[in-house]
């Protein structure tokens, strides 16, 4: 079985202050990793996914994500948050590529301070 | 836009009575998949279809079902409601006969009050 646990369920950052949030995993075999992020009212949409090909994955909007098998952490980060990064975000783990079926962790708010 | 469209955008139903959520995926999407999302809460994985015919399934009672047909769209029942039931109800798909880069599109959800 496999599980992911964020530290922190909020996180407040001034305006163009780096970003950081934790997602640590757990999985008996070689996971699949994703971020996703969750704006008010609407689905979700997914930052980035590491699926062993590099362990620092490049996402939209910004995000980046270093995936740390000795530390079973998958921390995504962004360089300078800006106001529109405001939301829920997700951090997921699977354990069959051609077949997410996704087990989420429990996601942390994300406040931009102006 | 995502091409997953969810239907109804919010629901209200009392203890007991039975309620169908449908979800319309993109064209060639083979794959749909359903969590449930309580407030405060991650997804949670419901259940998935593949070609019509379930695929996995995760800790929720028999009650839960669902339905995938020929058009790409699919259902979600749920019967003998209770108030924990209250919660976003999510679907996903994607087309697992493409690239290995393809990824699953969420809907928007619909969110189901059961009082």
């Amino acid at each position: 079985a496999q599980s992911v646990t964020q530290l922190g369920s909020h996180v407040s950052v001034s305006e163009g202050a780096l970003v950081l949030l934790r997602c640590n995993y757990s999985s008996s075999v070689p996971p699949y990793l994703f971020w996703y992020v969750q704006y008010p009212n609407q689905g979700l949409q997914l930052l980035l996914k590491y699926t062993s090909a590099a362990t620092l994955v490049k996402g939209i909007n910004g995000f980046e994500a270093e995936f740390k098998k000795s530390e079973t952490s998958f921390h995504l980060t962004k360089p300078s948050a800006h106001m529109s990064d405001a939301a829920e975000y997700f951090c997921a783990v699977s354990v069959n590529f051609g077949n997410e079926k996704l087990t989420f962790g429990t996601g942390t708010r994300l406040t931009i301070i102006p | 836009e995502t091409g997953v469209t969810q239907s109804p955008t919010h629901l209200i139903k009392t203890r007991g009575q039975q309620v169908t959520l449908r979800c319309s995926s993109q064209s060639g999407h083979n794959t749909v998949s359903w969590y449930q999302q309580a407030l405060g809460q991650g997804p949670q994985f419901i259940f998935q279809y593949y070609r019509e015919e379930e695929n996995g399934r995760g800790n929720f009672p028999p009650r839960f079902s669902g339905l995938q047909f020929p058009n790409y769209s699919s259902e979600l029942n749920v019967n003998a409601l209770e108030l924990d039931d209250s919660a976003l109800y999510l679907c996903a798909s994607r087309d697992t006969s493409g690239s290995s880069t393809d990824t699953q599109y969420f809907g928007p959800g619909t969110r189901l009050t059961v009082l």
